[in-house]
């Protein structure tokens, strides 16, 4: 089945620089890659999400880019401000649409110092 | 819009005893509900997918007798844990996707068994 690996387990970073998170999965037949912020004690938010027919995209200050011939896809986030402190999941889904199951990384604790 | 609730935020049980949790779909309708468990500080796995009317899919290793999934509506699922142990202690969270949509998120529900 699906498998997906997350980099780094955690990351801290000063208030105004970039922060990068890294993601590989297994299934070629991935055809959904969306990234989701949890904050403590909350259930995820999706931030940003691409398909495979996309190599990018952009959203204000973050960005998913994808590699689907390495399978793997990464979140930016620049500018970072104190409340983007969280933790970060990344996931992968296939199948005809993207109602189907999410697999998910093992997460990120994202800490910017101010 | 894509607003899911979860009922209620927090309960704690008494071991053997046996908990009901709703998620709701507030502003759409779902045809497909995931319910998720999250240990401490460790990431999201699914347990079950569940369509409208129709039997919840469970993930291997999932009890499904243990972990009764209900989706009698477009906007209402529930999971009801039976028997609670203390390792059934964990954060369950649920999410709620249209077809064709991405997957929105619950707030998450903290089970705590005595």
């Amino acid at each position: 089945g699906e498998n997906v690996e997350q980099h780094p387990s955690t990351l801290s970073v000063q208030e105004g620089d970039s922060a990068v998170i890294k993601c590989t999965y297994s299934d070629s037949a991935s055809n959904y890659f969306p990234w989701y912020k949890q904050e403590l004690g909350k259930g995820p938010q999706l931030i940003i999400d691409i398909r495979s027919n996309v190599g990018e995209k952009k959203d204000q200050r973050i960005a998913v880019t994808l590699n689907k011939t390495a399978k793997h896809f990464s979140l930016h986030i620049t500018e970072t401000q104190p409340e983007d402190s969280a933790v970060y999941f990344c996931a992968a889904s296939w199948g005809s649409s993207n109602t189907g199951k999410l697999i998910f990384g093992q997460g990120t604790t994202l800490q910017v110092k101010p | 819009g894509a607003v899911v609730s979860q009922h209620p935020s927090r309960v704690i049980c008494k071991s053997g005893t046996s908990v009901k949790i709703e998620c709701r779909s507030l502003d759409f309708q779902a045809t497909t509900m995931f319910w998720y468990r999250q240990f401490p500080k460790q990431s999201l796995m699914l347990m079950a997918t569940s369509n409208e009317g129709s039997k919840a899919t469970y993930e291997q290793g999932v009890e499904k007798d243990k972990f009764l999934i209900n989706h009698a509506s477009l906007t209402l699922s529930t999971l009801t844990v039976t028997s609670a142990h203390p390792e059934d202690s964990s954060f369950y969270i649920c999410s709620a996707s249209d077809r064709g949509s991405e997957q929105y998120f619950g707030p998450g529900t903290r089970l705590t068994v005595t």
